[in-house]
């Protein structure tokens, strides 16, 4: 069995200043982990994802995520954040499953940049 | 650039009405999944497929049926359309191949936001 939770539903930040989504896991396997980002009337797109290798995990758009084990965790971070960041943002983790690759998703983080 | 498209961007449909929405993806992906996406629930997984005319059940398959007869299409089916079931509806599709890790990403349609009145 797995789960995924998003410990913030809204985050808000300033043009310019970091973003921290957090986002804490858990799984029977040792588990592959993925954000996602949906802007407004778009689809899904992926931003950065873990497949066991490097713990620190960079993605697009400045973007990046570590992986730690004992804390079960897998928090995204921008250092600077940019209007066009506004978004809902996702934390996934992959089911360990012979046929297909079954997701299983956070309840998402709405992420507002005011000016 | 892989392409996942949906055959409707938003619907409107009344209780009891039989309803097919449609997904077609361009990149020979093996793997294809529908979900559905409310507010503060993320996504969730309805059915997937992961071959022509091979399909499992998802976290929330009630009240819904899939057809996949061709690779590069699969139907989500609302045999009686619900209140319940007004919801936004996401399609993805996914490779098997193992090369590169590739088969882990999950490429999405943009969506179809039904409304059952």
């Amino acid at each position: 069995a797995q789960s995924v939770t998003q410990l913030d539903s809204h985050v808000s930040v300033s043009e310019g200043t970091p973003v921290l989504l957090r986002c804490n896991y858990s799984s029977s396997y040792s588990p592959s982990l993925f954000w996602y980002v949906q802007h407004p009337n778009k689809g899904l797109q992926l931003l950065l994802k873990y497949t066991s290798a490097a713990t620190l995990v960079k993605g697009i758009n400045g973007f990046e995520a570590e992986f730690k084990k004992s804390e079960t965790s897998f928090h995204l971070t921008k250092p600077s954040a940019h209007m066009s960041d506004a978004a809902e943002y996702f934390c996934v983790v992959r089911s360990f499953k012979a046929a297909g690759n079954k997701l299983t998703f956070g309840g998402g983080t709405r992420v507002l940049v005011k000016p | 650039d892989v392409k996942v498209t949906q055959s409707s961007r938003y619907l409107v449909k009344r209780t009891g009405e039989k309803v097919f929405l449609e997904c077609v993806q361009d990149m020979d992906h093996e793997n294809m999944f529908w979900y559905r996406q409310d507010p503060g629930l993320g996504l969730r997984l309805i059915y997937f497929s992961y071959d022509v005319k091979m399909k499992e059940k998802g976290d929330i398959p009630e009240g819904y049926s899939v057809s996949r007869e061709k690779k590069e299409r699969f139907s989500l089916i609302l045999e009686s359309a619900s209140t319940n079931q007004t919801s936004m509806y996401l399609c993805a599709s996914s490779t098997s191949s193992l090369a590169g890790g590739s088969q882990e990403t999950q490429y999405f349609g943009p969506g179809t936001r039904l409304l059952v009145l």
